[in-house]
Formats: C-alpha cells, sequence, structure tokens
C-alpha cells in the first residue's frame, strides 16, 4: 500500500512565524503536490513537483514556498504565518505517465495561525 | 472561469437505497475524471476513474456515468450502508502534459440504518 505521511496532524502558529509542513511518501512516487482544504472552497493547489529539486506554482502559490530535495520528502514553507492561512493542509503523491494517475493522499495537517 | 459544481447539501437517504451524486462543470473540456472518498479529519482515498469515451464504470457498488454533452458525472452507489457515510469529491484532468487535477467541493453522504 502506498504511504504518505504528514509531519503533524494539528499544528498552533503565531502570526509572523515560519511553518514547514513535511510530507514523505514511501512508493518512489515522482509526483508531489501541495493542497489546501478549506470549507467551500474544495482542495485548491499551492505547489506541485515532478522531480527531485523541480517545483511549479499551482493556483494559490502566494505566501507559501516549498523544497524537495529528496524524491520521498516534499517540504510546504509558510515564511510569515497569517491568520488567512489557518486551513486544512493536504500533501498527495503520483506516478509519473498519461495524465489519468491516481494521487494518493496523506492524513492532512490542520493548521491554526493565532 | 472553469467551474466543479457539486451539490453543497449533504444528502440524507436510507440504508439499502441508491444514493446518486451529482458533478457539473464548465468552461472545461476533461479527458477523464476521477471520485474519490473522504472521510472527517482524513485525506481524500481514490474510488474510480471514468474517461472521456466511456460512458460508464463500475466496481463492486459503486457506478459512475461520464456525459461530455452535459458536461456531466454521476456517481452512484448501490445498497447504501451507513459505512459509506462520507464526503464524495469529483476531480477533473485535462490527460495531456503534467497531471494536475482540478476538485469539486465535494458533497456529504449520510446513510441511515
Amino acid at each position: 500500500d502506498v504511504k504518505v505521511t504528514q509531519s503533524s496532524r494539528y499544528l498552533v502558529k503565531r502570526t509572523g512565524e515560519k511553518v514547514f509542513l513535511e510530507c514523505v511518501q514511501d512508493m518512489d512516487h515522482e509526483n508531489m503536490f501541495w493542497y489546501r482544504q478549506d470549507p467551500g472552497l474544495g482542495l485548491r493547489l499551492i505547489y506541485f513537483s515532478y522531480d527531485v529539486k523541480m517545483k511549479e506554482k499551482g493556483d494559490i502559490p502566494e505566501g507559501y514556498s516549498v523544497s524537495r530535495e529528496k524524491k520521498e520528502r516534499f517540504s510546504l514553507i509558510l515564511e510569515s504565518a497569517s491568520t488567512n492561512q489557518t486551513s486544512m493542509y493536504l500533501c498527495a503523491s503520483s506516478l509519473p505517465g498519461g495524465g489519468e494517475e491516481t494521487q494518493y493522499f496523506g492524513p492532512g495537517t490542520r493548521l491554526l495561525v493565532l | 472561469s472553469q467551474k466543479i459544481e457539486q451539490n453543497s447539501e449533504a444528502l440524507n437517504i436510507q440504508e439499502g437505497k441508491t444514493a446518486t451524486l451529482t458533478c457539473n462543470y464548465t468552461n472545461y473540456s476533461p479527458a477523464y475524471l476521477q471520485w474519490y472518498r473522504q472521510d472527517p479529519g482524513r485525506g481524500p482515498v481514490f474510488l474510480l476513474l471514468i474517461r472521456e469515451n466511456e460512458k460508464e464504470k463500475r466496481k463492486e457498488r459503486l457506478k459512475v456515468t461520464f456525459d461530455t454533452t452535459l458536461k456531466q458525472s454521476l456517481f452512484h452507489i448501490t445498497a447504501s450502508q451507513p459505512a459509506d457515510s462520507a464526503t464524495y469529491l469529483c476531480a477533473l484532468g485535462r490527460g495531456t502534459g503534467f497531471q494536475k487535477l482540478v476538485f469539486g467541493t465535494g458533497t456529504r453522504l449520510l446513510v441511515s440504518p
């Protein structure tokens, strides 16, 4: 079974803090994704990566950055957390290919920024 | 702009009945569509994929239809059980270039005993 793990299930941070969310997958997937999920807005793509050290902006990259130094690990960084970044953050991974690949999601990190 | 609509109101049905969830889209030409299940506090889990040239796909008690003329997919769960209670998300993909999915907001299904 594919396993995607996220470093924390719940996080509480202060406004202005630098926040790191870590994601690790164990199936040697090339593609990795970071989403945030908010009520009424659904899943929105923040950043994705199709290879080590490669990254692409998704639909809502503002206020975020990412790092992929190893194939299995994809980190989301909030340089200076703000209250509007309070959300559920979901990491996913998938194999590369013709574009139909299933995405495998982690359990999510619920971040509260005070 | 692209828009994917799923009924935001929860769907309440009795155990044993068939649940039907709808996914409508506009300003989009997907090559395929995926359905995911999400339980509270957890990440989505893949259920089914249907391609634009397929009308219907089945997997056990699940059935998905895809009508590119109506720009709609229907997701059916037959003989529903309380354990089917969850939020169901549809996701559309272009099928070319890098795989990026566009997700709907999901519909919550509640199956009562």
